[in-house]
């Protein structure tokens, strides 16, 4: 496997389920993030890993959960979601240079598209 | 405040013309990255180029161009002779360097439909 690899592609779940989304990057980056992407607003920045550490929690609720085993693992379960909690999900790394500048571009992986019921 | 502005919401246009893709920042750092993203109909965001504020030189790929003004605060992306597959959202995104989380501000996003 190349890049960023993201399972399952497509979820659907009830607003009482619990359900985790996965990413896995082989790209040999040290940071990772989630994003929501919702029709027809800006990506939004929800999770920010570096060194294993989570360095930025943008206001996510709480039945969001991230978890980051490993610099090429990223986590995020789900839990009593809601329907406007529907969205692409897509998981993204970079290599970061700490405590300086950063070629920070980022790659994506395919995103998981979530419907809650 | 909004940083990074795409104006164009959508754009279409016939295969094979030129089609140019707005992009302006507001930032206060004097060291920044601005950078462009594809999203095509399968979700991936692909990054196309980044460019640091201390390069204003002009970089062309293929049928691709980006034009960086730092007098305009403007990155604009320009697609030549426009294909089918061009279609996608096209994504501008700035990253400021004193921000520790390197964290990508992005912009709205421009469809880009090209009709055969």
């Amino acid at each position: 496997e190349t890049g960023v690899t993201q399972t399952p592609r497509h979820l659907v779940m009830g607003m009482t389920n619990k359900k985790s989304l996965k990413c896995e990057q082989h790209l040999g980056h040290n940071a990772m993030y989630w994003y929501k992407q919702s029709a027809k607003k800006p990506l939004e920045l929800m999770f920010v890993y570096n060194f294993k550490e989570q360095t930025e929690n943008n206001s996510v609720p709480s039945r969001f959960s991230p978890e980051c085993p490993n610099s090429s693992h990223l986590f995020l379960h789900l839990h009593t979601l809601q329907p406007e909690d529907s969205a692409l999900y897509l998981c993204a790394s970079s290599r970061q240079l700490a405590g300086g500048s950063s070629y920070n571009e980022q790659f994506f992986g395919p995103g998981t598209r979530l419907t809650v019921l | 405040a909004q940083k990074v502005t795409q104006a164009q919401t959508e754009i279409s246009v016939v295969e094979k013309e030129d089609v140019t893709l707005d992009c302006v920042y507001e930032t206060r750092d004097t060291t920044y990255y601005l950078f462009w993203y594809k999203q095509p109909p399968s979700g991936e965001l692909v990054f196309l180029i980044r460019r640091n504020s201390f390069d204003e030189q002009n970089e062309i790929s293929g049928r691709y161009s980006w034009n960086f003004q730092k007098s305009t605060s403007s990155f604009n992306f320009t697609i030549t002779a426009s294909q089918v597959v061009d279609s996608a959202v096209y994504f501008c995104a700035l990253s400021e360097a004193e921000d520790s989380n390197y964290q990508l501000i992005w912009g709205a996003g421009t469809k880009l439909i090209i009709k055969p």
